[in-house]
């Protein structure tokens, strides 16, 4: 089966600009979740979704963070304004069930701002 | 809220070391715990899990790890390394969130096999 899907891999943008990642779960898998791991510290939660409802967006860190799910399939979060702080690795994972079995993950997102 | 420490950030061995990665978390209830790896260029993996039965659990590539409730640790080992250990390893507790089981990670160590 296809893993999770993100993309692009890697992407250098300007502060004030916007940028959207995308991130494709495995087929089938209701749950998707979105993590950043910032230079060095722990990776971290942003948002859950299960299909196209967001059952928990406590992690996001403020309102230049917009995430989406179409049709309960793949995910978008989209960062508008970017800020230097925004830079990191960005980690989509998908889980089937209610998730206590452990997630597969994406190979990630890097974004640099610059 | 669930928290987990890893004590180790970086970590060098030689071939044929053993190896003991330290994890510990902070939670009242029942967890599931987990050690995901990262090889560099690659994706997060799940190294191995233990969710309930013998504390003493065995991963992939020679791996294990002990759950000591009394000591809310799930240290990771492996008798001897190599250099495709080389790698970044993460410990992870999921606990309930919302009727969801949510994951949580550690800060992650960075292991360095020296041939």
């Amino acid at each position: 089966e296809a893993g999770v899907t993100q993309f692009p891999s890697h992407s250098v943008i300007e502060k004030g600009q916007t940028v959207t990642l995308r991130c494709d779960p495995i087929s089938g898998h209701d749950n998707l979740y979105w993590y950043r791991r910032v230079m060095g510290k722990e990776i971290k939660f942003l948002l859950h979704f299960v299909k196209e409802s967001k059952q928990d967006e406590s992690g996001m860190p403020n309102n230049r963070f917009l995430a989406e799910r179409t049709g309960g399939t793949y995910s978008t979060l989209k960062v508008q304004p970017a800020e230097l702080e925004d830079s990191g690795v960005y980690f989509c994972a998908s889980s089937q069930g209610r998730g206590g079995y452990g997630y597969t993950f994406g190979s990630g997102t890097r974004l640099t701002v610059v | 809220a669930q928290s987990v420490s890893q004590h180790n950030h970086h970590v060098i061995l030689s071939e044929a070391a053993s190896l003991e990665l330290g994890c510990n978390y902070s939670y009242g209830g029942t967890v599931n715990l987990f050690w995901y790896v990262q090889y560099p260029g690659q994706h997060l993996q799940l190294l191995l899990k233990y969710f309930s039965g013998d504390p003493l659990v065995k991963g992939i590539k020679g791996f294990e790890a002990e759950f000591i409730k009394s000591k809310f640790s799930f240290n990771l080992r492996k008798p001897s390394v190599q250099w495709s250990d080389t790698a970044e390893y993460f410990c992870a507790v999921t606990a309930y969130s919302g009727g969801y089981q949510k994951v949580t990670f550690g800060t992650g160590t960075k292991l360095q096999v020296i041939p």
